[in-house]
């Protein structure tokens, strides 16, 4: 089964800095999708980004942008000029395009950022 | 507005009772799961459901019970054989797409035993 593994339980950035989060994953798989969830206080979850495995070019959107490197099975997220509205857990998360009902998580990177 | 509806915020189980999560999506979605989470171990999977009548045991099913006789609604039952209930629970939706697109959550149940 593939694996998602998050080694920065927690993180901290100074306001309007740049912070990289790190996730990594095992599959065998060669077609997958990649997700950065956001969960603030409120325990909503709420996607950031998505990444389609068969794409090179990194997703961005607005202040957060990844790194894929699919040889090294590695997936990080850049928060550009952090806010404190950006303080919550991060989880990644893989998705098979083969079996789409395993979404696996990773443990989350709590985000703090400090004004 | 779409979306997903869990209920209650917060549930209280007693020893030896079984408690039900409820988990409604007005998004005409086929796929539902629900998610356990617990501190510092993400979010696992308990039981997923592609079609009415039918669902599917994930990750950390013992203990646990769906039914899914509506499209609408995925109920979890935590029973009296789950000995370490207390966690988080989050139900998803998602529409069928070959895993490309994300799944939609509801603001979850926080489950306590007294």
């Amino acid at each position: 089964a593939q694996t998602v593994t998050q080694s920065q339980p927690e993180m901290s950035v100074q306001e309007a800095e740049t912070v990289t989060l790190s996730c990594t994953y095992d599959t065998s798989e060669s077609d997958y999708y990649l997700f950065w969830y956001k969960q603030p206080p409120s325990r909503q979850m709420i996607l950031v980004i998505r990444q389609e495995a068969y794409k090179q070019q990194n997703a961005t959107e607005n202040r957060f942008s990844v790194n894929f490197q699919k040889a090294a099975k590695s997936f990080s997220l850049k928060i550009s000029d952090s806010q404190l509205g950006d303080a919550a857990m991060y989880f990644c998360a893989y998705r098979s395009v083969y079996n789409n009902n395993d979404m696996r998580f990773g443990a989350g990177t709590r985000l703090t950022v400090k004004p | 507005d779409g979306g997903i509806t869990q209920s209650p915020k917060y549930l209280f189980r007693k020893e030896g009772q079984n408690v039900t999560l409820s988990c409604e999506q007005n998004l005409n979605h086929d796929a539902m799961y629900w998610y356990r989470q617990d501190p510092g171990q993400g979010l696992r999977l308990i039981y997923y459901s592609q079609i009415v009548n039918d669902f599917q045991k994930g990750d950390i099913a013992e203990g646990y019970s769906v039914s899914r006789e509506k499209k609408e609604s995925f109920p979890l039952t935590v029973t009296s054989a789950q000995k370490n209930p207390t966690a988080f629970y989050l139900c998803a939706s998602s529409p069928p797409s070959g895993g490309r697109e994300k799944l939609f959550f509801g603001s979850g149940t926080q489950l306590s035993v007294l």
